[in-house]
């Protein structure tokens, strides 16, 4: 079947623009991640979505960051106002319910790699 | 907090060579243990998991075991091949978030 997909694969952007980022999760997969990989941070994650449970944005690095999950699939990462430090691949995962267990895998789309100039 | 450590590349090997990569974990309770990997071009895919102390994981020729004594999880292979060329990642899971290592990137040579 067919995998995390996000969009856009490549996006650079001019310092103070804001940016959207898309992700598509598999089919019946209700959790969702966030994670960002840069060279200096390595894999950090950002946030996490759980059917209409609120969401688990303890690793937003900033108040420029958010994200929404609409009708408990697509899932919509925006910046505001980015920096140079923005400039990372971003990663979106999914995986069955997690229901408070950490045995699920999650898998992983391709990424979109933001360069801020 | 939870964190990995894993052995620093890179690593370089010549094919049929044994392959280790060291990882050790800081968490409370009982985390999930993960290998990712990360082939060139590619994203990440997972490799292995192991979900409770003394499970051993494996899939194409590569096995860790989940050692709590020791908190460790290291990934071995008895013999490489080049397309085994990639970058590998240990991770635990603890409350639906993953902490990655630093990832360890491996060449190896025909």
């Amino acid at each position: 079947g067919a995998g995390v997909s996000q969009s856009p694969s490549n996006k650079v952007t001019e310092k103070g623009k804001d940016v959207e980022l898309r992700c598509d999760p598999i089919s019946g997969h209700t959790a969702l991640y966030w994670y960002r990989q840069s060279l200096g941070q390595g894999l950090e994650f950002l946030i996490y979505f759980q059917g209409n449970s609120a969401p688990d944005k303890s690793g937003l690095p900033s108040d420029r960051f958010s994200a929404e999950r609409t009708g408990g699939s697509v899932s919509t990462l925006t910046i505001q106002r980015t920096q140079q430090e923005d400039s990372a691949v971003y990663l979106c995962a999914s995986s069955l319910a997690s229901g408070g267990r950490d045995t699920y895998e999650q898998y992983f789309g391709p990424g979109t790699r933001l360069t801020v100039t | 907090g939870n964190s990995v450590t894993q052995m620093e590349g890179p690593v370089t090997l010549s094919e049929e060579a044994f392959l280790t990569i060291n990882c050790t974990y800081t968490a409370t309770g009982y985390p999930s243990l993960f290998w990712y990997v990360q082939y060139p071009g590619e994203g990440l895919q997972l490799l292995l998991k192991a979900t409770k102390a003394d499970d051993k994981g494996s899939n194409k020729g590569f096995e860790a075991t989940y050692r709590k004594e020791t908190t460790s999880f290291h990934l071995e292979k008895g013999s490489v091949q080049v397309s085994d060329s990639a970058v590998y990642f240990c991770a635990l899971s603890k409350n639906h978030k993953l902490s990655f290592g630093a990832g360890t990137t491996v060449t190896v040579r025909a």
